[in-house]
């Protein structure tokens, strides 16, 4: 079972700071998918990274796949209340299957 | 696009009934679908993996008689919960592959309770 551990597990700051979330593996993944779910709802996918060493932009939102594809991470400038939730990282193996790391709660309060 | 959806969204039932959850995507086909029990404060744990027109296949420990999959059209997998019990009360999401790769779109989940 390839695992996937999310650090830290919880993170409150003030609206306007910066903010890391950091999935890493010992494994490789073809490839990594980042979620936000909030409470009561079904996680929604923010972004796949699939190339090692690749960087995606969404708005503030900036996610890094390892250059090994092991280890991926996410960071938020200026975060606002509305990034507030649950954020899950996934690793993927080609085939479809999914390995959730344990979840990242980001609390942002203005 | 890549919308799924899921029916109940909630659901409360009384020990040793049994209970159907849909799982429908709406503007694509969806040959692989898959189904998670989350408890709170946790992650998603993956239950199967529902293959249009073949008998789903079940992670270690989940009861296969138990959660009953169905993945009988491109659109529609169902699970059901057969003889539920307290310990059975969870969120239950669903996900659908979209295409060849690992991107999975997942449903707004249901609220299992067991009385």
């Amino acid at each position: 079972t390839q695992l996937l551990e999310q650090s830290p597990q919880f993170l409150s700051i003030q609206e306007g700071e910066n903010l890391t979330v950091y999935c890493n593996s010992s494994s490789v993944f073809s490839s990594l998918q980042w979620y936000r779910q909030e409470p009561g709802e079904g996680p929604v996918l923010l972004v796949t990274v699939v190339t090692g060493g690749e960087v995606k932009k969404l708005k503030r939102l900036t996610f890094q796949f390892g250059d090994a594809r092991k280890d991926s991470s996410l960071h938020i400038t200026a975060a606002q209340p509305g990034d507030t939730g649950l954020y899950l990282c996934a690793g993927g193996s080609g085939w479809g299957k999914l390995q959730f790391g344990a979840g990242t709660q980001v609390v942002v309060t203005p | 696009g890549a919308v799924v959806s899921q029916h109940p969204s909630w659901v409360i039932c009384k020990s040793g009934t049994s209970v159907k959850i849909e799982c429908r995507s709406l503007d694509f086909q969806a040959t692989t679908m898959f189904w998670y029990r989350q408890f709170p404060k946790q992650s998603l744990m993956l239950m199967a993996t529902s293959n249009e027109g073949s008998k789903a296949t079940y992670e270690q420990g989940v009861e296969k008689d138990k959660f009953l999959i169905n993945h009988a059209s491109l659109t529609l997998s169902t699970l059901t919960v057969t003889s539920a019990h307290p310990e059975d009360s969870s969120f239950y999401i669903c996900s659908a592959r979209v295409r060849r790769g690992d991107e999975q779109y997942f449903g707004p989940g249901t609220r299992l309770t067991v009385t």
